[in-house]
């Protein structure tokens, strides 16, 4: 596509609910992101994709935070058992593997855990 | 591991003022550094991007920002500021594995 898609771009959910969200990269890009952005907080690293490599998940919170991709394009991230601290826009963001390359980033999905 | 400091969170300045946000990093090998930029309600965007070569780097909309290597620096200026800069600035650091780490960002309002 033309530029990294998020979905849902807004969701609420009950506290100790599952919720899945969801990024199409650009077409072409190997390397995929996700952070989180808080206020405040800036953009917190969660995990990061790149090619057929094992992802660097150093950044997830909790156990209750995974994320996988699959075929290399299409990325979900989910929550389970969600709590309020867990409200947060995340963003996912997709780039080119090469160093000097930036990142384009989605619109967000916009988490509000009740 | 790898961090990213921005030293001002909110940062008020008034039409035509100066600008330098801070930026400092902490890792040791090869890095390409980023300013991006989130005008309200859009994407993070891309201000400008340094690689090698010369460190002063221009980006868009009359932004520069200068690597400074010893410092582990690259703050970002701009000599005069317009009312349509009021953003949240970024910077960013990407290591040699390509993994991106962002500062905690610098909110600027700028008075018309």
């Amino acid at each position: 596509g033309a530029g990294v898609s998020q979905s849902p771009s807004n969701k609420v959910t009950e506290k100790g609910k599952d919720v899945e969200l969801r990024c199409d990269p650009i077409s072409g890009h190997t390397a995929l992101y996700w952070y989180r952005q808080s206020l405040g907080q800036g953009l917190e690293f969660l995990i990061y994709f790149q090619g057929n490599s094992a992802p660097d998940k150093s950044g997830l919170p909790s156990d209750r935070f995974s994320a996988e991709r699959t075929g290399g394009s299409v990325s979900t991230l989910t929550i389970q058992r969600t709590q309020q601290e867990d409200s947060a826009v995340y963003l996912c963001a997709s780039s080119l593997v090469s160093g000097d390359t930036e990142a384009f980033f989605g619109q967000g999905t916009r988490l509000t855990v009740v | 591991a790898q961090s990213v400091s921005q030293h001002n969170h909110h940062v008020i300045l008034s039409e035509a003022a100066s600008l330098e946000l801070g930026c400092n990093y902490s890792y040791g090998g090869t890095v390409n550094l980023f300013w991006y930029v989130q005008y309200p309600g859009q994407h993070l965007q891309l201000l400008l991007k340094y690689f090698s070569g010369d460190p002063l780097v221009k980006g868009i909309k009359g932004f520069e920002a200068e690597f400074i290597k010893s410092k582990f620096s690259f703050n970002l200026r701009k000599p005069s500021v317009q009312w349509s800069d009021t953003a949240e600035y970024f910077c960013a650091v990407k290591t040699g594995g390509f993994k991106t780490i962002f500062g905690a960002g610098t909110r600027l309002f700028v008075k018309a």
